[in-house]
């Protein structure tokens, strides 16, 4: 089993739409987790950053941590065509220096 | 603006021959990574370094090393390319390790021919 899971789409929604991107975990240790986004052919940009769990809001962007159920959620609201690219989940446990990463979801957001 | 640098970003490199990719940082974070980006897949970090101290991780295979002359620059050398290494490699950097975030550069798309 890998330690993160991720839905790798595509995800294909009309401009404005809302945008749940989620990824599933094992290890009940991981206790910070990151959404990053990549344009293509880019390296990766931090988009939100969290701790436990919770919500956090960003703009745009709500990411979620549930770590009852071992499962992180970031929301885009009124998504936009440069919204399109690829979203990765990473995550950390305290002390550690390995990211965990989810192989990504690629969104297209269609003007 | 730049805070994570890498050099070149396209590399064409034969097959066997030693390529070496340059990272730099103007963030003075005690922490550099390299990361192995394969398509479709996700990050696989290679090795970091905490300050000189080099750490490697278990599966990185003997024909990828490092170098980290200083704090604001960092090398990856491929000694003898495969197809298998064709890949973008990604240079990251933090503060710390416990809880701070990592900074990616833009990544260096090798080609192995």
């Amino acid at each position: 089993q890998k330690e993160v899971e991720q839905d790798p789409g595509p995800l294909s929604v009309p401009e404005g739409a809302i945008v749940s991107l989620n990824c599933t975990y094992s290890n009940s240790a991981f206790q910070y987790f990151m959404w990053y986004r990549q344009y293509s052919r880019k390296g990766p940009e931090l988009l939100m950053y969290t701790y436990s769990s919770g919500n956090k809001e960003d703009g745009r962007f709500t990411a979620q941590v549930d770590k009852s159920s071992k499962y992180i959620s970031l929301f885009i609201r009124d998504s936009q065509p440069s919204d399109s690219a690829t979203y990765l989940c990473a995550m950390k446990q305290t002390g550690a220096n390995n990211l965990f990463f989810g192989t990504g979801t690629r969104l297209t957001v269609i003007p | 603006d730049a805070m994570v640098i890498q050099n070149p970003r396209y590399q064409v490199t034969q097959f066997g021959k030693p390529v070496t990719l340059s990272c730099s940082q103007t963030l003075n974070h005690n922490v550099m990574y390299w990361y192995q980006q394969k398509s479709s897949q996700a990050p696989k970090l290679l090795f970091h370094y905490y300050d000189k101290d080099f750490n490697n991780e278990a599966d990185t295979p003997d024909n990828f090393q490092s170098r980290r002359p200083n704090t604001s620059f960092c090398f990856l050398d491929i000694r003898s390319p495969g197809l298998g290494d064709a890949a973008m490699y990604l240079c990251a950097t933090s503060y710390g390790i416990s809880t701070d975030t990592q900074y990616f550069g833009p990544g260096t798309r090798l080609t192995v021919l």
